[in-house]
């Protein structure tokens, strides 16, 4: 069975830093890409990060860039956000989301973790 | 990265279909044909019900169906039961790995 549980969400200052993971089990975790995706207190979804399975190609989106650092361990099954100068807007529950290939295509987000609550505030 | 837009709520009562709608632009919807959806119930978290605009995953009912015209995708759910209460994020891919969601919609059945 697929599990993702993430870990390392804390309440932290602004401007603080804060070092999220995810251990990943019941697949060959070095084989999948993976994303993280965030969603704020009563609001939508957000993708936030993008690694391949190698950590050749990396990309995050506009509002996290140069602040965040998507990296893993595929040795340890282990997914990680490094997340520096936070803001308010970046209180969020984040999520840890791998994909599938399926016969007709590829679910870009099939499994998710249950979440970890970063809290941004004084 | 601006979020795709969907309209916040919608609402049917059972057996009824609704359409919720998820307008973007040609550089994400209107670009590819890589148009998901999703169900979050209150404090899980969400579940795929569509991928590559309209094809369903296994195990999700048939009364769920996608379809895209230009910038604009669309989910349907017909036959309407109250266990479709929920919130729906479409999400599309936007070039060079990266992706963007909508604002979500709230499913009220009456």
């Amino acid at each position: 069975e697929v599990q993702l549980v993430e870990s390392g969400g804390d309440i932290v200052q602004p401007g603080g830093s804060l070092r999220l993971s995810c251990a990943a089990s019941g697949f060959n975790f070095s084989s999948y890409e993976m994303n993280w995706v965030r969603q704020a207190p009563g609001k939508g979804l957000e993708w936030v990060s993008y690694i391949s399975s190698s950590e050749t190609k990396i990309y995050y989106a506009d509002s996290v860039k140069g602040r965040f650092t998507v990296s893993r361990d595929n040795a340890k099954n282990s997914l990680f956000l490094q997340m520096n100068s936070l803001r308010a807007e970046d209180t969020a529950v984040y999520y840890c989301v791998r994909p599938t290939m399926t016969i007709s295509g590829r679910i870009p987000f099939d499994y998710w973790g249950q979440g970890t609550r970063v809290t941004v505030s004084s | 990265q601006s979020a795709l837009t969907q309209p916040r709520s919608v609402s049917g009562s059972p057996g009824q279909s609704i359409t919720i709608s998820c307008t973007g632009t040609s550089s994400d919807v209107g670009g590819y044909n890589y148009v998901s959806w999703y169900q979050q119930y209150p404090g899980k978290a969400p579940k795929i019900v569509i991928f590559d605009v309209s094809k369903r995953p296994l195990g999700v009912p048939d009364r769920f169906s996608g379809s895209k015209s230009g910038n604009t995708a669309s989910l349907t759910i017909s036959r309407l039961q109250t266990e479709d209460e929920a919130d729906y994020y479409c999400c599309s891919f936007a070039g060079r790995y990266t992706w963007v969601f909508g604002g979500g919609t709230s499913l009220t059945v009456l």
